[in-house]
């Protein structure tokens, strides 16, 4: 069965500390994606990884860095957390482009509160 | 930005109605999808419509594309109180590749 799976479900910080979000993929899917979700926005594109050390910018990269060591596994990196980053961040993988379906798969979601 | 906007909100039903919720778009798709979120979990893929396509089932599902109008609608038949959950449509832009565009979501909430 599908699995993605991330590092906490809930996670608090204080401002100006280094915070890593781990996101691990079981599915050996080429692309991985990071969103973070607030009240009345929707989920929101930070970064995604079409492949092992690729990434690109998604909507709203301001304040995060990512890593793609391995194929399995997408980082999301808070240099230095804010209180504007507290916020629920979600993982998501899919397959390769060229396959059948473009469905994501999600994991279950870190509460980032930074105070 | 925003691409897609869901219509209603909320939305609360008693158990065994119909919910219907639409789904308004900007720009070309390649294809439009819907996903369900439980309260404070991830989020779980429904069902995919490409733009060629006009009406799509599955099971109690039923998705509507009108690329036209850029809209779609989702309708889930004789609700249960276990759908109860937000509802996001997504779109896959045409040329977009890999990414999905979230719209803000419509809350259903199904009463006994």
């Amino acid at each position: 069965d599908v699995k993605v799976t991330q590092s906490s479900r809930y996670l608090v910080k204080r401002t100006g500390e280094k915070v890593f979000l781990e996101c691990v993929q079981d599915m050996d899917h080429e692309n991985m994606f990071w969103y973070r979700q607030d009240p009345g926005l929707g989920l929101r594109l930070i970064y995604f990884s079409y492949d092992v050390k690729m990434k690109e910018k998604g909507d709203i990269p301001e304040g995060y860095s990512v890593s793609r060591e391995k194929k399995e596994r997408f980082s999301l990196i808070l240099e230095s957390a804010s209180t504007n980053q507290t916020s629920m961040y979600l993982c998501a993988s899919r397959d390769r482009d060229g396959r059948a379906s473009y469905e994501q798969y999600f994991g279950p979601g870190t509460r980032l509160t930074v105070t | 930005s925003q691409q897609g906007e869901e219509d209603p909100q909320a939305l609360s039903i008693q158990e065994g109605e119909n919910a219907t919720m639409n789904c308004s778009y900007k720009t070309s798709i390649n294809n439009l999808q819907w996903y369900r979120q439980n309260s404070g979990r991830g989020l779980v893929h429904l069902i995919l419509i490409r733009s060629n396509e006009r009406e799509k089932h599955s099971g109690r599902l039923r998705v509507t594309l009108d690329t036209s109008k850029k809209s779609s609608s989702l309708l889930i038949t004789a609700s249960r109180a276990a759908d109860t959950a937000s509802y996001f449509c997504a779109t896959v832009l045409t040329g977009g590749g890999n990414k999905l565009t979230f719209g803000t979501g419509t809350q259903l909430k199904v009463e006994l």
